[in-house]
């Protein structure tokens, strides 16, 4: 089965880069069905869109976080990457990723938004 | 598009049914037909699960107890039966544009 898996620096510093990797086994990512999303958690707060990205590079960020987020897909090694610039101790958080999938039925198709999760990987900004 | 959940907090005994409401700022109905409003469950320490897409569709798996419904930008679920394992915090999420997590609500059993 399809399992997707955080990896990351735990310990980042105010202004610093993030850089997070989602390893994907079980299915390509290069699945032009698929959707790859990033989402965060702060501690005890709720759920945060980052953004996604698509088979073919295009991707759209969370307007709340602009030009901070850079997604990527690395298709040699099956992962998708995130990058988040300048961070603040408002970036603490628990990154997840997940996977869109579309569900082709009759004649229809419908969109299985986040139906894979990441276990998440926790992420401190601090000096 | 801000999505609001009602009640952030929800205590139920187990047996009894338990309702969530979620409403979006804009329709989630798009050109397709489609209505794009889905649900999921996070229990604690894990990563959300999904339980509900458009609306009312559920995920492989999820059992028959949790039923969603609604149109435009009004959507509810419900849980015919509260077990003890459905204690969790529940999230609607819209991906008519983009995508927008409601507050959440948090699910307890007496």
């Amino acid at each position: 089965q399809v399992q997707l898996q955080e990896s990351g620096p735990g310990l980042v510093k105010p202004s610093e880069t993030l850089s997070l990797t989602c390893s994907v086994s079980g299915d390509s990512i290069s699945n032009d069905d698929y959707v790859w999303s990033w989402i965060r958690q702060p501690p005890g707060k709720g759920l945060e869109w980052i953004g996604y990205i698509v088979d073919n590079g295009n991707s759209r960020n969370n307007p709340s976080l602009g030009s901070r987020v850079i997604l990527s897909l690395d298709k040699a090694n099956n992962q998708v990457s995130l990058e988040l610039t300048s961070l603040t101790a408002a970036d603490t958080a628990v990154y997840y990723c997940a996977r869109d999938s579309l569900y082709y039925h009759g004649d229809t198709v419908s969109l299985l938004a986040f139906d894979i999760w990441g276990q998440g990987t926790m992420v401190t900004v601090s000096s | 598009i801000v999505m609001t959940q009602t009640p952030l907090s929800l205590s139920v005994t187990p047996g009894q049914p338990a309702s969530i409401s979620c409403k979006s700022s804009q329709s989630l109905l798009y050109s397709d037909g489609k209505t794009y409003l889905y649900w999921y469950v996070q229990k604690s320490g894990y990563p959300p699960q999904p339980l509900i897409y458009e609306v009312s569709n559920r995920y492989s798996g999820v059992p028959d107890r949790f039923r969603g419904s609604g149109s435009g930008t009004d959507f509810t679920l419900k849980i015919s039966r509260v077990e003890a394992e459905d204690v969790g915090t529940y999230y609607c999420m819209q991906t008519r544009q983009l995508r927008t997590f409601g507050p959440g609500t948090k699910v307890d059993v007496k």
